[in-house]
């Protein structure tokens, strides 16, 4: 039990485009989802965190209109990189839980490349 | 804010080793996860130990809240525990959000 897909698992595009990842709790439902990213030998970074049904609250530093995070439901989340650079080239991760404090269970990473 | 600290930040050893793991937090916290990320970048849940000890097969941890540290033991270590092990903690404001510590980077040699 406890399974977090995402989709596309990695993803290469042009600077200037916009790319959705999708992230998914198949056997639970998430009240809340959180995106992580991370660089190269470095640890997770949480970028926002998104509750069903509201608006995702972002960490500070993190454009909230770059990185358009919708939860539209208690399964599915979605994070778009919009007008995407080279510098947003990273390793980004989903997690899903049942809310507060509850075990957070994550998804494999998408890898996004922008030439 | 909380600070997760995890020492070593890498370790290498021959297979069939035991290992200890620390982690450290500078503050009280609601709950700890321990994770192993494997060379493909999946984060896969090892333990959730808010207090006391667990174990999982080869592996296990140990919680002590009241003095901030955590310790998660591998014992007769294989090939595919290599990876990055983190520890990561929940905050005392309930918010969910994870702390992650900088990792340890295990490498076990056949």
């Amino acid at each position: 039990g406890a399974v977090v897909s995402q989709h596309p698992s990695w993803v290469i595009c042009k600077s200037g485009t916009s790319v959705k990842i999708e992230c998914r709790s198949l056997d639970f439902q998430a009240t809340t989802m959180f995106w992580y990213r991370q660089f190269p030998k470095q640890s997770l970074m949480l970028m926002a965190t998104s509750n069903e049904g509201s608006k995702a609250t972002y960490e500070q530093g993190v454009e909230k209109d770059k990185f358009l995070i919708n939860h539209a439901s208690l399964t599915l989340s979605t994070l778009t990189v919009t007008s995407a650079h080279p510098e947003d080239s990273s390793f980004y991760i989903c997690s899903a839980s049942q809310g507060g404090t509850d075990t957070q269970y994550f998804g494999p990473g998408t890898r996004l490349t922008v030439l | 804010g909380i600070q997760v600290e995890q020492s070593p930040p890498d370790l290498i050893l021959q297979e069939g080793a035991n290992s200890t793991l620390r982690c450290n937090f500078s503050d009280s916290v609601n709950n700890l996860q321990w994770f192993h990320q494997n060379p493909w970048g999946q984060l896969i849940n090892l333990f959730y130990i808010p207090s006391g000890t667990k174990q999982n097969g080869r592996l296990s941890a140990t919680t002590v809240a009241t003095e901030r540290y955590s310790l998660l033991y591998i014992s007769s270590s294989q090939t595919t525990d290599s990876g990055v092990y983190f520890c990561a903690v929940f905050g005392s404001s309930n918010t969910g959000k994870l702390i992650f510590g900088q990792g340890t980077t295990l490498q076990v040699k056949p």
